[in-house]
């Protein structure tokens, strides 16, 4: 299993641009979320799905979208680029059907927005 | 929203047991009590979870006591390999607390020869 894959690694956007993270996971996991986490600082949770078709906002969701059409895939779209942007983004999916509260970590995409 | 408080930051030795306290004093009764790890550039790993008492694995044992606002990460004979940011989360998994787990600012762990 590939676990939870990311890309791109790393971005760079100007201001006002949009992009998609793409998120995909190999393990059947139903819940995935998005985090983004700034230098020295704790993850904060931006978005979350419990299953395809049904996602909910977290704690910072301003000018972030996201669908989930597929149980795998989970991508995260930024509407139009912001400097306050600038982040490290993890992708996260878990299993819902057990008590285990282990969630899976991509390796992060770093994105910079000047 | 159980809000997690743990120190900034700790250093320690190789070889030496490090126990990390986090309080958590408003803990609802279906929260769990979740430890991660945090390697530079990488993503969070998971390593313990409870609810109370105690619970022990290959890498770590959770303390817990009676009335759950705290807990205490055992970490025994760390090596450098331990240099992390270790984080403490509550929260409930169910679909409507999902949204109220909490990384918080987490624990740096400086282990030195």
């Amino acid at each position: 299993n590939a676990g939870v894959t990311q890309t791109p690694k790393f971005q760079v956007l100007k201001t006002g641009q949009s992009m998609t993270l793409q998120c995909a996971q190999d393990m059947n996991h139903e819940y995935m979320s998005w985090y983004r986490q700034d230098p020295g600082m704790g993850l904060r949770l931006i978005h979350y799905s419990v299953g395809a078709g049904i996602t909910d906002q977290g704690e910072v969701p301003n000018g972030y979208n996201v669908s989930r059409s597929t149980t795998e895939d989970f991508p995260l779209r930024l509407l139009s680029a912001a400097p306050s942007q600038t982040s490290v983004y993890f992708c996260a999916s878990s299993y819902s059907g057990s008590d285990s509260y282990e969630q899976y970590f991509g390796p992060g995409t770093r994105l910079t927005v000047t | 929203l159980a809000k997690t408080t743990q120190p900034i930051s700790m250093d320690s030795y190789e070889g030496q047991e490090v126990n990390i306290t986090c309080s958590h004093n408003n803990i609802a009764t279906n929260d769990y009590i979740t430890w991660y790890q945090q390697f530079p550039s990488q993503g969070p790993r998971f390593i313990i979870q409870g609810y109370k008492t105690k619970v022990t694995n290959e890498v770590a044992s959770l303390f817990i006591p009676a009335d759950r606002k705290s807990s205490t990460l055992s970490l025994p004979r760390v090596s450098l390999s331990d240099t992390a940011v270790y984080y403490c989360l509550v929260g409930d998994k169910r679909y409507s607390s999902a949204s109220k787990i909490i990384f918080g600012s987490g624990t740096r762990l400086s282990i030195r020869p």
